[in-house]
């Protein structure tokens, strides 16, 4: 049982490149969440997926796309990427019928230069 | 829109004082409140969560916090505390009504030296 997990670790792009991170869970959970951590600016929610197959904005979902592949996986897509997305992106995952609790994968560091 | 206020962003302690983070949230609607807590270089762990029942929750570290509806507060507590409890610790709430997103603070860095 991994949990949540996420790939890549550390990335680093250049200002107008896109690129995809990856989450998936084991847990059959049923909602899935993407957060930016920025210093000083804790957590912030740039999308959710309650179910499979819906997806919704959250706080600062500007320059992201987000696809529920299925109810396992929950990918998180910068198009043309901007310094001001720099941040460490969380995913994370819960099953609303228990504790309400969010499970969060390692986190990935993005640098865009 | 719901929102949370943790009032210290850092918080240094020597070890075996006492410490306490402090949390406010907006909005006095039925809500779920969670603490978690982040080591240097790792995601965020659970540390505790108020659902509902009896105000006062604890963890298995030692920890506890107190749900205060009155005040809106959800404030972190231990009685003695360890190097090892040095990390970032984040407050959040969850309306009930809005269903499971979380809104979190931004965060207390607690600093234990010797």
């Amino acid at each position: 049982n991994a949990g949540v997990t996420q790939t890549p670790k550390f990335q680093v792009l250049k200002t107008g490149q896109s690129m995809t991170l990856q989450c998936a869970q084991d847990m059959n959970h049923n909602s899935m969440y993407w957060y930016r951590q920025d210093p000083g600016m804790g957590l912030r929610l740039i999308y959710y997926s309650a179910s499979e197959g819906t997806t919704d904005k959250g706080e600062v979902p500007n320059g992201y796309n987000v696809s529920r592949l299925n109810k396992r996986e929950f990918s998180l897509r910068l198009e043309s990427a901007a310094p001001s997305q720099t941040s460490v992106y969380f995913c994370a995952s819960i099953s609303a019928a228990s504790t309400y609790e969010q499970y969060f994968g390692p986190g990935t560091r993005l640098t865009v230069t | 829109a719901q929102s949370v206020t943790q009032l210290d962003s850092q918080v240094p302690v020597f070890e075996e004082a006492p410490v306490e983070l402090r949390c406010n949230y907006s909005s006095s609607v039925s809500v779920y409140l969670f603490w978690y807590v982040q080591y240097p270089n790792q995601g965020l762990q659970l540390l505790l969560k108020y659902l509902s029942g009896s105000t006062l929750v604890e963890s298995i570290n030692g920890f506890e916090a107190e749900f205060n509806k009155s005040q809106t507060s959800f404030h972190l507590r231990k009685p003695s505390v360890h190097i090892s409890d040095t990390a970032e610790y984040f407050c959040a709430v969850s309306d009930r009504q809005a269903g499971t997103a979380l809104i979190f603070g931004k965060g207390t860095t607690l600093s234990v030296s010797s």
